[in-house]
C-alpha cells in the first residue's frame, strides 16, 4: 500500500486547549483524506474530510488542512472536551483504495 | 447514521476452531471491506468486494476467505483459527462512486 505517516502516536492535552494531528503521504494522485475517531465500543467513524481541490475545511470544532504540494493533512480540534479522547485515524484514498495511518490515540485531561 | 453491523463484537475460541464473522449493512452499498487491525497499529485491508460475487484480496496476507452473495452481507471466514489470527476486525462499506467509509463496530478476536 501507499505510505501514510502519522504524527504524534499519542497525544495529551489539558481540556480547552487545541490538538493537532498530521499525516504524510507520498502518492500524488490520492484525491480524498478522511479523518476517522475510533472509540471503544463505538468503531471507526468518519469526522471530517477533504478533497484534494479544497485547502481547509471546517465543521464546528474540528477542522482539517490540506497541503498538496507537500503531501500532507492535517486534524485540528480546537476547545478539547474529555469525549474527544479517542483514537484518530487519517488516511488517504487513491483509486479506490483507502490507506490509513498508524493511529494517535488523543486523550483530553479534564 | 450508518447501518453497519458486526457479529460478534467479541469471540474468544480454541485453535483449529472454524468461525465465521458477520457483516451487514443497510445501506445497499456496493464496496465492502475487511480490515485487520492490532492494538495501536495501522488497519491493514485483507479483502474486499465492489459487489456481489466479487471478491478480491487485500495489500495483508490472511489466511481467512469472504464470500458476496448477498449485497448486503460481506463474511469472512477462518477455517482452522491459530493465535497468530488473533486480532480486531472491522468490516466497512462505502457507495459506489462515493468515498466516505462507514465502518461497523468490530469483532475483536482472541484464539487461545
Amino acid at each position: 500500500g501507499e505510505n501514510v505517516e502519522q504524527h504524534p502516536s499519542t497525544l495529551s492535552v489539558q481540556e480547552g486547549d487545541s490538538a493537532v494531528i498530521k499525516c504524510t503521504y507520498s502518492d500524488s494522485a490520492s484525491n480524498y483524506f478522511p479523518w476517522y475517531k475510533q472509540e471503544l465500543g463505538k468503531g471507526s467513524q468518519l469526522i471530517i474530510d477533504i478533497r484534494s481541490n479544497v485547502g481547509e475545511k471546517k465543521d464546528q470544532r474540528i477542522a482539517v488542512t490540506l497541503n498538496k504540494t507537500a503531501k500532507h493533512f492535517s486534524l485540528h480540534i480546537t476547545e478539547t472536551q474529555p469525549e474527544d479522547s479517542a483514537v484518530y485515524f487519517c488516511a488517504h484514498v487513491t483509486g479506490n483504495q483507502f490507506y490509513f495511518g498508524t493511529g494517535t490515540s488523543l486523550t483530553v485531561i479534564p | 447514521e450508518a447501518d453497519i453491523y458486526q457479529t460478534p463484537r467479541y469471540l474468544v475460541i480454541g485453535t483449529g476452531k472454524k468461525i465465521t464473522l458477520e457483516c451487514s449493512q443497510t445501506m445497499g452499498h456496493d464496496k465492502m471491506y475487511w480490515y485487520q487491525q492490532d492494538p495501536g497499529m495501522e488497519l491493514h485491508l485483507i479483502h474486499y468486494s465492489y459487489g456481489v460475487n466479487s471478491t478480491e484480496k487485500g495489500d495483508l496476507s490472511s489466511e481467512s476467505t469472504v464470500s458476496r452473495i448477498r449485497t448486503e452481507h460481506f463474511p469472512l471466514t477462518l477455517e482452522s483459527a491459530r493465535p497468530s489470527h488473533t486480532s480486531q476486525y472491522l468490516c466497512a462499506s462505502s457507495d459506489q462512486g462515493l468515498e466516505k467509509l462507514f465502518f461497523g463496530s468490530g469483532t475483536q478476536l482472541s484464539v487461545l
